[in-house]
């Protein structure tokens, strides 16, 4: 079974520029979520889709993230315009539907602003 | 709000010697319970979950965690640590009960090191 996949898998970009990332879930998955995790901190939700719907986006920065998931399927996490403080490591997970199933996630994207 | 501390920031343990790392929560309905590990440059694996049942939860790689409600912690155990396991462990909770969207909430992690 093919797992989580994330491109690119690092990025670097000047601050005020935009990036995109993007997310293949595993196959029948429906939930997908895309979490940010600064060096030395736990992994902090950003946005969590069910299907093509927003199940909870409380911790996006909505001023200058954005993401969606058409079709159900791959997710597009933008930034714009991308500040020094959000370089990080960005990971997406995806699971089956139900509170009590494990995510599995992709190898992360390393966005590196300067 | 939910939350998980991981009290440690790192472990030390010589190889061969049990391990545990410790994770405690807070939810306001009953909690599920994940332990995920990191390697370098690479994604969360998942190792184990507690969903209901027996307290002692077995894993991947010889893993284990014992749920206790009343201290509210899910601590990972190994019987015989091995340098392999050097990596690092987050703790996740989500509350059954729906409250916060059904998030599954990290801990900060705790960097474990086996010592040859």
């Amino acid at each position: 079974e093919a797992g989580v996949a994330q491109s690119p898998r690092y990025k670097i970009i000047e601050k005020r520029q935009s990036v995109a990332f993007w997310c293949n879930p595993i196959s029948g998955h429906a939930t997908l979520y895309w979490y940010q995790q600064i060096l030395g901190q736990g992994p902090k939700l950003l946005i969590q889709f069910q299907n093509n719907g927003v199940v909870d986006d409380s911790q996006l920065p909505k001023d200058r993230f954005s993401a969606e998931r058409l079709k159900g399927v791959d997710s597009t996490l933008k930034i714009q315009p991308a500040k020094l403080e959000d370089s990080a490591v960005y990971l997406c997970a995806s699971s089956l539907v139900g509170s009590n199933t494990e995510a599995f996630f992709g190898q992360g994207t390393r966005l590196t602003v300067v | 709000a939910q939350s998980v501390a991981q009290p440690e920031d790192q472990v030390n343990v010589a190889e061969g010697n049990p391990l545990t790392v410790k994770c405690t929560y807070s939810v306001s309905g009953n909690p599920y319970l994940f332990w995920y590990v990191q390697y370098p440059n690479r994604g969360l694996q998942f190792l184990l979950k507690y969903i209901t049942g027996d307290n002692l939860v077995k894993g991947s790689y010889g893993f284990e965690a014992e749920f206790n409600k009343s201290q509210t912690s899910f601590h990972l155990k190994k019987p015989s640590a091995l340098v392999s396991d050097s990596a690092l462990y987050f703790c996740a909770v989500r509350d059954s009960s729906g409250a916060g969207s059904y998030q599954l909430t990290f801990g900060k992690g705790t960097k474990l090191s086996v010592i040859p």
